[in-house]
């Protein structure tokens, strides 16, 4: 079993719409949790981090924690072409090391 | 800030050659973490390097080596290099590590093996 396991994706969705991502974790123990993006050809770019149960918002972005459910999620909302990208979920465990998912890959269709 | 820099950005190489990567942190981050990434294995996890001290290392061969300096600057290093070493390297740098423990990617070094 993978450390962390994302939805494999593609997922396409209108521009306009909500695109949520979501991301499942195994080590109890992690206690940190990022979303990153990553154009084609670039590097991964952090767009949010979540360390509290709960909802946390930036901008049109939203991350969700249930550390009970090992269980994190992204919303992007009023998705835009711009958002088209691979969007990594990362868990951070006790020994310093970051364990990515695979990427879920977002089309955003105008 | 300046963000984090990785030189070369790109490299050609023969089996069996060695190769050393370079990655300049965020000024004042002291955490250096080096990931590889392929198409078909994604971003996986190389060493992470806190104060000139290896704390943690993925699972890679011996062949894959690192080293950080006292100015938080800090190397790679693949010796025999196999067509499987193919990849991007990644380096990311994070402030004094705590519970948050952001990382904030270089560019990258993409490798080539032939």
């Amino acid at each position: 079993q993978k450390e962390v396991e994302q939805n494999s994706g593609p997922l396409s969705v209108p521009e306009g719409a909500i695109a949520s991502l979501n991301c499942t974790y195994s080590d109890r123990g992690s206690q940190s949790f990022f979303w990153y993006r990553q154009y084609s050809g670039k590097s991964p770019e952090l767009i949010m981090s979540i360390y509290s149960n709960g909802d946390k918002e930036d901008g049109r972005f939203t991350a969700q924690l249930n550390k009970a459910s090992q269980y994190v999620s992204l919303l992007i909302r009023d998705s835009q072409p711009s958002d088209s990208a691979t969007y990594l979920c990362a868990a951070k465990s006790n020994d310093y090391k970051l364990s990515f998912g695979a990427g879920t890959t977002v089309t955003v269709r105008a | 800030k300046a963000g984090v820099t990785q030189t070369p950005r790109y490299l050609i190489k023969t089996r069996g050659q060695q190769v050393t990567l370079s990655c300049s942190p965020i000024s004042g981050h002291r955490s250096v973490s080096w990931y590889q990434q392929t198409p078909g294995q994604g971003l996986q996890f190389l060493f992470e390097y806190f104060s000139e001290t290896q704390r943690n290392k993925g699972n890679f061969p011996g062949r894959f080596s690192g080293r950080q300096f006292s100015n938080s600057r800090s190397e790679m290093n693949v010796s025999t290099l196999e067509l499987g070493d193919s990849a991007l390297y990644l380096c990311a740098s994070s402030p004094t590590p705590g519970l948050s423990y952001e990382q904030y990617f270089g560019p990258g070094t993409r490798l080539t093996v032939t």
